[in-house]
């Protein structure tokens, strides 16, 4: 159980286009949902956090207005990245909560690559 | 401020020897800690957890870890290595305090030797 899928496992755009990354839970209802990017060699940095059917909140440092996040739904959640530049290339992970909000279940990450 | 130190960027151990990955917190209050295993290219896999309770945990794969409150630490430890084993580890803090928002140390690397 507690199984979070991503999608696409890894994409690769021309700069200036707009990449939309998807993350379901597949056999849980995701109250809450967290976008982390990873870059080489390094921890996870958490991005935002996001509620069904709310606004996102975004830590210090990111753009809301280029890293659109939206929970729609219990099972799904968005990140758009938009107007890709090559130094938003990086690895994302998503990860979901159910109920408890302690442990996160994660997903397997997307890797973006910005030409 | 709620912080995870992992001292270790980088272990190397033998298939066979024992293996103690060292993790140090910073947190006001009672704290959620867990271990992560990251593999190359993947994603996270939660070895365990701990919440309260018995301050020795056990997890998968053989894996164990040891809460020390007077010391703000949680170890993870495992016996007997294999060259499985070998990925990226990730300590990590969360709790009421931080609106359980998770904060990871930066890793450690273990690499296992034959």
């Amino acid at each position: 159980g507690a199984v979070v899928s991503q999608h696409p496992s890894w994409v690769i755009c021309k700069s200036g286009t707009s990449v939309k990354i998807e993350c379901r839970s597949l056999d849980f209802q995701a109250t809450t949902m967290f976008w982390y990017r990873q870059f080489p060699k390094q921890s996870l940095m958490l991005m935002a956090t996001s509620n069904e059917g709310s606004k996102a909140t975004y830590e210090q440092g990111v753009e809301k207005d280029k890293f659109l996040i939206n929970h729609a739904s219990l099972t799904l959640s968005t990140l758009t990245v938009t107007s890709a530049h090559p130094e938003d290339s990086s690895f994302y992970i998503c990860s979901a909560t159910s109920g408890g909000r302690e442990t996160q279940y994660f997903g397997p990450g997307t890797r973006l690559l910005v030409l | 401020a709620q912080s995870v130190t992992q001292p270790d960027i980088h272990i190397t151990v033998s298939e066979g020897a024992s293996l103690e990955l060292r993790c140090n917190y910073s947190y006001g209050a009672t704290p959620y800690l867990f271990w992560y295993v990251q593999s190359p290219g993947q994603g996270l896999q939660l070895l365990l957890k701990y919440f309260s309770g018995d301050t020795l945990v056990q997890g998968i794969k053989g894996f164990e870890a040891e809460f020390k409150r007077s010391q703000s630490s949680f170890n993870l430890r495992k016996p007997s290595v294999h060259w499985s084993d070998a990925a990226e580890y990730f300590c990590a803090v969360a709790g009421a305090e931080g609106g359980f928002k998770t904060i990871f140390g930066a890793g450690t690397r273990l690499f296992v030797k034959a």
